[in-house]
């Protein structure tokens, strides 16, 4: 049973466009949402998180969106470039456990 | 923050072997966890390793293929045993500092068992 759904295994989108990934989940119950960043041969870095009780977060060229009703979130990234070029897990927190959905692989072309 | 070193960053082992993977970070913490990414999934919790107590594993995991040692606040070993081709896969250890930063994770491990 997946809790953290990504069902989009891959991404391509033109620099300097939004690029958006989606994700949904199942459990109720998590208390905070994540994204992690990953390149090849290196492990997953933390990108950005919303806790269960906002529905936006900003950093930068970064915006996650979660919506409790329809247990979905997303991340999107404004303007895109290159080297955002990566897998891009949706994780499910709660109380220091996390969930991990299968990634994204965005492709970003110049 | 935390960084983490693994070693080895990665290693082809015979079936029927073992391999034990290295975790070091350069603060202390109380937990550190262990994952394991099989090809074209996400990844899995094996276990969470705490200083001074058995380690905690996961549904589907267990002591006697993946024994892990943490003997000081700032190490810890994961031994992937008596492996088979199903073992392949990048393995990481991480570490929660807190907050809703999630966990800090080392580059990982990639073992491809013949």
């Amino acid at each position: 049973d997946q809790q953290v759904k990504q069902n989009s295994p891959s991404l391509s989108v033109q620099e300097g466009r939004i690029s958006i990934l989606n994700c949904d989940y199942t459990n109720s119950m998590f208390d905070y949402f994540l994204w992690y960043k990953k390149y090849p041969a290196e492990g997953p870095t933390f990108l950005i998180s919303i806790s269960s009780i906002k529905d936006k977060n900003e950093d930068g060229r970064f915006t996650v969106f979660l919506n409790k009703s329809a247990k979905h979130l997303s991340l999107h990234i404004v303007p895109s470039q290159p080297g955002d070029s990566a897998v891009y897990f949706c994780v499910g927190g709660s109380q220091g456990n996390l969930i991990f959905g299968k990634g994204t692989k965005l492709s970003v072309k110049p | 923050s935390a960084v983490i070193s693994q070693k080895p960053s990665r290693d082809i082992c015979q079936r029927g072997t073992s391999l034990t993977i290295q975790c070091q970070v350069d603060s202390q913490v109380t937990m550190m966890f262990w994952y394991r990414q099989q090809p074209g999934q996400s990844l899995t919790l094996i276990a969470t390793a705490n200083q001074g107590s058995e380690a905690t594993y996961e549904s589907g995991f267990v002591i006697d293929k993946f024994p892990i040692s943490r003997p000081n606040l700032t190490f810890s070993t994961l031994t992937v045993s008596n492996m088979s081709p199903e073992d392949s896969s990048i393995y990481l250890c991480s570490v929660h500092m807190g907050g809703l930063e999630g966990q800090y994770f080392g580059p990982g491990t990639r073992l491809t068992v013949t």
